[in-house]
This record gives C-alpha cells, sequence and structure tokens, in this order.
C-alpha cells in the first residue's frame, strides 16, 4: 500500500496563478482532510470531507476550493494564489469513527508551496 | 472553541534524562492523538488515547489521558538522540470530526 500520496512535492507560483493539489490514498478511508502548517502555528484545518461528494469548511477555508469527486482522492484548489498562501500543505485520511475501527489520522509527505 | 496548548515549545535535554511534555486542551473531548514529525517530513502516528486514563505505552515514550483535568502527557524516559523531532498533541471536536493541533514541542537531545 502506499498509504497517502500527494502531488506535487514542490511548487513556485507567481501571485495571481491557479494551481490544484491532489491527494490519494489507497487504505479506502471514508475521511479526508487538507492542512497547512506554517512556522510556530501547528497545523490548520483548511478543509474537510466525510465521504465521497461532500466537503466541509475547516478553521483557515478562505481562498480554497476542495473537490471529492472519488473516495480515495481529495483535491485542494488555489484559484488565485497569494503570499499568505505559501505554507506546506499536508492531506490526511482516517477511517470513520462509528465502524470501529481506530479513526487515526494517516498524513501524506506533504506539498511545499511557494507563492511569489 | 477547542484551543489546545502544549508546553514546554523548545526543549532541550541531555541523553538519559526523563521529561514531560505538557498537553492542555479548553473543551470536553476524549479522544486525544500524539504525532511526531521529523524536520522536513510528514507527521507520524504515535498514540491515539480514547479514555480517561488511558496509558500507552512504546519504547521510551508514554501518552496519558486525564479527561476530567483536559491534560495529556508525553513523558519521555532515559532520551536518547533517535527522539530529537517535533511532537504535536492533537484533540478530536466531536460532532464535526475536527483535529485540532498544539503549536507543537520541538524536543532536542544532546549527546
Amino acid at each position: 500500500n502506499a498509504g497517502v500520496t500527494q502531488t506535487p512535492k514542490f511548487r513556485v507560483l507567481k501571485t495571481g496563478q491557479s494551481m490544484t493539489l491532489l491527494c490519494a490514498q489507497d487504505m479506502n478511508h471514508e475521511y479526508m482532510y487538507w492542512y497547512r502548517q506554517d512556522p510556530g502555528m501547528g497545523l490548520r484545518l483548511i478543509h474537510y470531507s466525510v465521504g465521497e461528494g461532500t466537503t466541509a469548511k475547516g478553521e483557515v477555508p478562505d481562498g480554497y476550493n476542495v473537490s471529492r469527486l472519488k473516495k480515495q482522492n481529495f483535491l485542494l484548489g488555489l484559484e488565485s494564489a497569494a503570499p499568505s498562501q505559501t505554507s506546506v500543505y499536508f492531506c490526511a485520511s482516517s477511517y470513520s469513527r462509528d465502524r470501529g475501527r481506530t479513526d487515526t489520522q494517516y498524513f501524506g509527505p506533504g506539498t511545499r508551496l511557494t507563492v511569489l | 472553541e477547542l484551543k489546545v496548548e502544549q508546553n514546554p515549545l523548545f526543549l532541550s535535554m541531555q541523553e538519559g534524562k526523563n521529561y514531560t511534555i505538557y498537553c492542555n486542551y479548553s473543551t470536553t473531548s476524549d479522544r486525544l492523538y500524539w504525532y511526531r514529525q521529523d524536520p522536513g517530513k510528514s507527521l507520524e502516528s504515535l498514540f491515539v488515547l480514547l479514555s480517561n486514563g488511558a496509558v500507552k505505552q512504546e519504547g521510551r515514550l508514554m501518552a496519558s489521558l486525564d479527561t476530567k483535568a483536559r491534560l495529556s502527557t508525553l513523558h519521555i524516559t532515559a532520551a536518547v538522540h533517535d527522539l530529537s523531532a517535533t511532537y504535536f498533541c492533537a484533540v478530536l471536536n466531536f460532532g464535526n470530526e475536527k483535529l485540532t493541533f498544539g503549536t507543537g514541542t520541538r524536543l532536542t537531545i544532546i549527546p
């Protein structure tokens, strides 16, 4: 199993450009999450999904959109990138709690994004 | 709004010593997670604590949860260099499936 994978690993954008980050998991997890990590601020939840076709806002959703058209994929879009979106982005996935299995979130390797 | 505080934020300790990292949270929850992150790497799950009084141990690390005090501890016994990393606690918000992370404790083990 590959676990949680993210594409790309690195990206540099100019202000105003758009891009999509792809997250894929092969563990048949129901839940998927997008976080950003900034120095001294831990991880902050951007958006999450509790199932195919569903999404919800997290703590810092502004400037981002997401889609979950397939259970195994969760896309994060930046329509008009800003320097404040320079960060490391992590995707995570987990089982749902109501299945009686551990709902530990498993994280992907991260995408380092710089917006100039 | 759930808030999670860790202390200390930075910890430098000698090999062979014992120390404890604290994680306090502000609202009721009985599900807490500890993660490890090495520089430039992703987060690795260490422990899941599911109830009051839960204690988990793996090697030189032991985690515990006191839901009444809203406190979890990560105890390091006889530290070794390989334990140098940043450690995060995260608390689950029931009802919205969200994890709130602490800001992390950067642990450096000095030979």
